[in-house]
Protein backbone atom coordinates (compact mmCIF):
# COMPACT_ATOMS: atom_id res chain seq x y z
CA UNK A 1 0.00 0.00 0.00
CA UNK A 2 1.14 3.59 -0.69
CA UNK A 3 0.72 6.43 1.65
CA UNK A 4 2.15 10.10 2.33
CA UNK A 5 3.17 12.33 5.19
CA UNK A 6 3.69 15.61 5.12
CA UNK A 7 5.60 16.66 8.53
CA UNK A 8 4.42 20.25 9.71
CA UNK A 9 0.43 21.29 8.90
CA UNK A 10 1.27 24.74 9.15
CA UNK A 11 4.41 26.21 8.08
CA UNK A 12 5.15 30.22 8.35
CA UNK A 13 7.81 32.38 6.55
CA UNK A 14 8.88 35.48 5.80
CA UNK A 15 8.53 36.98 2.08
CA UNK A 16 11.72 36.68 0.55
CA UNK A 17 12.65 33.55 2.26
CA UNK A 18 13.01 29.95 1.62
CA UNK A 19 10.30 27.63 1.24
CA UNK A 20 10.59 24.17 2.59
CA UNK A 21 7.38 21.87 2.82
CA UNK A 22 8.17 18.53 3.61
CA UNK A 23 6.58 15.37 2.25
CA UNK A 24 7.94 11.46 3.17
CA UNK A 25 5.91 8.77 0.86
CA UNK A 26 5.84 4.86 1.33
CA UNK A 27 5.19 2.88 -1.97
CA UNK A 28 6.41 -1.06 -2.51
CA UNK A 29 6.72 -0.06 -6.25
CA UNK A 30 8.31 2.82 -7.86
CA UNK A 31 6.09 5.80 -7.10
CA UNK A 32 4.41 9.04 -9.48
CA UNK A 33 4.49 11.49 -7.22
CA UNK A 34 2.84 14.76 -7.28
CA UNK A 35 2.11 18.41 -5.59
CA UNK A 36 -1.12 20.40 -5.49
CA UNK A 37 -1.50 23.67 -4.63
CA UNK A 38 -5.18 25.16 -3.33
CA UNK A 39 -5.77 28.30 -2.59
CA UNK A 40 -8.60 29.87 -0.45
CA UNK A 41 -12.17 28.53 -1.56
CA UNK A 42 -10.56 26.95 -4.78
CA UNK A 43 -9.61 23.34 -6.02
CA UNK A 44 -6.66 22.25 -6.51
CA UNK A 45 -4.04 23.17 -9.07
CA UNK A 46 -1.00 20.59 -10.02
CA UNK A 47 2.19 22.48 -8.90
CA UNK A 48 4.62 19.58 -10.28
CA UNK A 49 4.64 15.95 -10.65
CA UNK A 50 7.73 12.94 -10.93
CA UNK A 51 6.91 10.65 -13.31
CA UNK A 52 10.27 8.47 -12.78
CA UNK A 53 12.33 11.21 -15.61
CA UNK A 54 14.40 13.72 -13.76
CA UNK A 55 14.96 13.73 -10.28
CA UNK A 56 14.83 17.27 -9.65
CA UNK A 57 11.46 18.85 -11.09
CA UNK A 58 10.19 22.05 -11.81
CA UNK A 59 7.06 22.92 -11.72
CA UNK A 60 4.94 26.29 -11.99
CA UNK A 61 5.26 29.45 -9.86
CA UNK A 62 9.17 29.29 -9.22
CA UNK A 63 8.59 25.40 -6.96
CA UNK A 64 11.10 22.80 -7.52
CA UNK A 65 10.57 19.30 -5.55
CA UNK A 66 13.98 16.77 -5.66
CA UNK A 67 12.94 12.92 -5.87
CA UNK A 68 15.13 11.30 -3.29
CA UNK A 69 14.85 7.81 -3.05
CA UNK A 70 16.92 6.68 -0.61
CA UNK A 71 15.36 9.23 1.43
CA UNK A 72 11.76 8.09 0.52
CA UNK A 73 11.64 11.87 0.38
CA UNK A 74 9.75 14.50 -2.29
CA UNK A 75 10.25 18.21 -0.78
CA UNK A 76 8.98 21.19 -2.38
CA UNK A 77 11.32 24.18 -1.95
CA UNK A 78 10.94 27.56 -3.47
CA UNK A 79 13.94 29.81 -3.09
CA UNK A 80 12.26 33.08 -2.22
CA UNK A 81 8.45 33.59 -1.03
CA UNK A 82 5.68 35.47 -2.52
CA UNK A 83 2.59 36.81 -0.47
CA UNK A 84 0.68 34.86 -2.98
CA UNK A 85 2.13 31.85 -1.73
CA UNK A 86 0.13 31.43 0.91
CA UNK A 87 -1.89 28.58 0.54
CA UNK A 88 -2.35 25.10 1.35
CA UNK A 89 0.07 22.25 -0.45
CA UNK A 90 -0.56 18.49 -0.90
CA UNK A 91 1.71 15.84 -1.76
CA UNK A 92 -0.18 12.63 -3.36
CA UNK A 93 1.30 9.52 -4.82
CA UNK A 94 -0.62 7.45 -6.70
CA UNK A 95 -2.07 4.53 -5.62
CA UNK A 96 -1.07 0.59 -7.05
CA UNK A 97 -2.55 -2.30 -6.19
CA UNK A 98 -3.01 -5.97 -8.09
CA UNK A 99 -3.00 -5.48 -12.27
CA UNK A 100 -0.87 -1.58 -12.13
CA UNK A 101 -2.46 1.62 -11.04
CA UNK A 102 -5.77 2.20 -9.49
CA UNK A 103 -5.80 5.36 -10.85
CA UNK A 104 -6.96 7.53 -7.99
CA UNK A 105 -4.27 9.51 -5.64
CA UNK A 106 -3.59 9.36 -1.77
CA UNK A 107 -2.75 12.98 -0.43
CA UNK A 108 -1.28 13.84 2.52
CA UNK A 109 -2.86 15.58 5.22
CA UNK A 110 -1.59 19.01 3.46
CA UNK A 111 0.37 22.11 5.27
CA UNK A 112 -0.74 25.61 5.38
CA UNK A 113 1.69 28.04 3.95
CA UNK A 114 1.75 31.57 5.62
CA UNK A 115 4.13 34.03 4.57
CA UNK A 116 4.44 37.04 6.61
CA UNK A 117 5.56 40.83 5.15
CA UNK B 1 -10.94 25.44 -22.52
CA UNK B 2 -13.38 25.05 -19.63
CA UNK B 3 -12.12 23.25 -16.51
CA UNK B 4 -13.96 20.97 -14.63
CA UNK B 5 -17.56 22.47 -12.65
CA UNK B 6 -19.55 21.50 -9.87
CA UNK B 7 -23.23 22.39 -8.44
CA UNK B 8 -24.10 23.63 -6.58
CA UNK B 9 -20.90 25.15 -5.07
CA UNK B 10 -22.58 25.55 -1.34
CA UNK B 11 -25.33 22.81 -0.46
CA UNK B 12 -27.04 23.00 3.13
CA UNK B 13 -29.15 20.11 3.68
CA UNK B 14 -31.06 18.73 7.50
CA UNK B 15 -29.90 14.98 8.35
CA UNK B 16 -31.59 12.51 6.96
CA UNK B 17 -32.13 13.80 3.82
CA UNK B 18 -30.79 13.01 0.39
CA UNK B 19 -28.67 15.06 -2.03
CA UNK B 20 -26.98 15.05 -5.13
CA UNK B 21 -23.80 16.91 -6.04
CA UNK B 22 -22.91 17.38 -10.07
CA UNK B 23 -19.31 17.08 -11.68
CA UNK B 24 -18.65 18.08 -15.32
CA UNK B 25 -15.86 16.89 -16.30
CA UNK B 26 -13.35 18.64 -18.80
CA UNK B 27 -15.03 17.73 -22.37
CA UNK B 28 -12.86 14.37 -23.30
CA UNK B 29 -11.36 13.23 -20.52
CA UNK B 30 -11.90 9.96 -20.13
CA UNK B 31 -11.23 9.63 -16.09
CA UNK B 32 -13.53 11.25 -13.46
CA UNK B 33 -12.46 10.67 -9.40
CA UNK B 34 -14.42 12.10 -6.37
CA UNK B 35 -12.72 13.05 -3.52
CA UNK B 36 -13.70 14.50 -0.01
CA UNK B 37 -12.23 16.72 2.00
CA UNK B 38 -12.53 16.85 5.76
CA UNK B 39 -11.49 19.38 7.66
CA UNK B 40 -8.12 18.51 9.17
CA UNK B 41 -8.17 14.82 7.66
CA UNK B 42 -6.79 15.89 4.06
CA UNK B 43 -8.41 14.49 0.48
CA UNK B 44 -9.61 10.85 0.60
CA UNK B 45 -10.53 9.12 -2.63
CA UNK B 46 -13.87 7.96 -2.67
CA UNK B 47 -15.00 6.36 -6.48
CA UNK B 48 -13.45 6.57 -9.93
CA UNK B 49 -14.75 5.73 -13.50
CA UNK B 50 -12.30 5.22 -16.57
CA UNK B 51 -14.48 4.87 -19.83
CA UNK B 52 -17.16 2.30 -19.90
CA UNK B 53 -15.16 0.02 -17.29
CA UNK B 54 -17.23 -0.49 -14.02
CA UNK B 55 -16.01 2.05 -11.57
CA UNK B 56 -13.90 1.50 -8.41
CA UNK B 57 -16.02 1.91 -6.17
CA UNK B 58 -13.07 1.05 -2.82
CA UNK B 59 -13.19 4.12 -1.46
CA UNK B 60 -16.96 4.79 -0.84
CA UNK B 61 -17.14 4.80 2.99
CA UNK B 62 -20.89 3.47 3.30
CA UNK B 63 -23.77 2.02 1.39
CA UNK B 64 -25.31 5.75 1.39
CA UNK B 65 -23.05 6.97 -0.72
CA UNK B 66 -23.24 6.38 -4.91
CA UNK B 67 -22.23 8.27 -7.87
CA UNK B 68 -23.34 7.45 -11.62
CA UNK B 69 -21.67 8.41 -14.77
CA UNK B 70 -23.39 9.16 -17.85
CA UNK B 71 -20.95 7.84 -20.20
CA UNK B 72 -17.74 10.39 -20.66
CA UNK B 73 -19.88 12.99 -19.43
CA UNK B 74 -21.48 14.09 -16.28
CA UNK B 75 -21.20 12.28 -13.11
CA UNK B 76 -23.23 12.71 -10.14
CA UNK B 77 -22.67 11.58 -6.69
CA UNK B 78 -25.80 10.94 -4.18
CA UNK B 79 -25.54 10.56 -0.78
CA UNK B 80 -28.60 9.25 1.17
CA UNK B 81 -29.75 9.88 4.50
CA UNK B 82 -26.57 12.24 5.05
CA UNK B 83 -25.28 11.93 8.84
CA UNK B 84 -23.40 15.10 9.95
CA UNK B 85 -19.90 13.67 9.66
CA UNK B 86 -20.25 13.44 5.72
CA UNK B 87 -19.96 17.82 5.95
CA UNK B 88 -17.01 18.62 3.64
CA UNK B 89 -15.69 19.85 0.30
CA UNK B 90 -16.39 17.12 -2.27
CA UNK B 91 -14.06 17.35 -5.24
CA UNK B 92 -14.30 16.27 -8.67
CA UNK B 93 -11.39 15.39 -10.79
CA UNK B 94 -10.93 14.61 -14.32
CA UNK B 95 -8.09 13.51 -16.37
CA UNK B 96 -7.20 12.39 -20.08
CA UNK B 97 -6.65 8.90 -19.86
CA UNK B 98 -6.48 7.13 -15.76
CA UNK B 99 -3.13 6.54 -16.55
CA UNK B 100 -1.32 6.98 -13.34
CA UNK B 101 0.80 9.91 -15.13
CA UNK B 102 -1.87 11.65 -15.93
CA UNK B 103 -2.73 15.20 -14.23
CA UNK B 104 -5.89 15.20 -12.36
CA UNK B 105 -7.66 18.44 -12.87
CA UNK B 106 -9.83 19.51 -9.95
CA UNK B 107 -12.80 21.55 -10.09
CA UNK B 108 -13.43 24.08 -6.96
CA UNK B 109 -15.98 21.65 -4.81
CA UNK B 110 -19.28 21.12 -3.53
CA UNK B 111 -19.14 22.72 0.23
CA UNK B 112 -21.82 19.99 1.70
CA UNK B 113 -22.98 21.30 5.49
CA UNK B 114 -25.16 18.70 7.13
CA UNK B 115 -27.01 19.84 9.76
Amino acid sequence: AQSVTQLGSHVSVSEGALVLLRCNYSSSVPPYLFWYVQYPNQGLQLLLKYTSAATLVKGINGFEAEFKKSETSFHLTKPSAHMSDAAEYFCAVTRWGYGGSQGNLIFGKGTKLSVKP
Amino acid sequence: GAGVSQSPSNKVTEKGKDVELRCDPISGHTALYWYRQRLGQGLEFLIYFQGNSAPDKSGLPSDRFSAERTGESVSTLTIQRTQQEDSAVYLCASSSTSGSRETQYFGPGTRLLVL
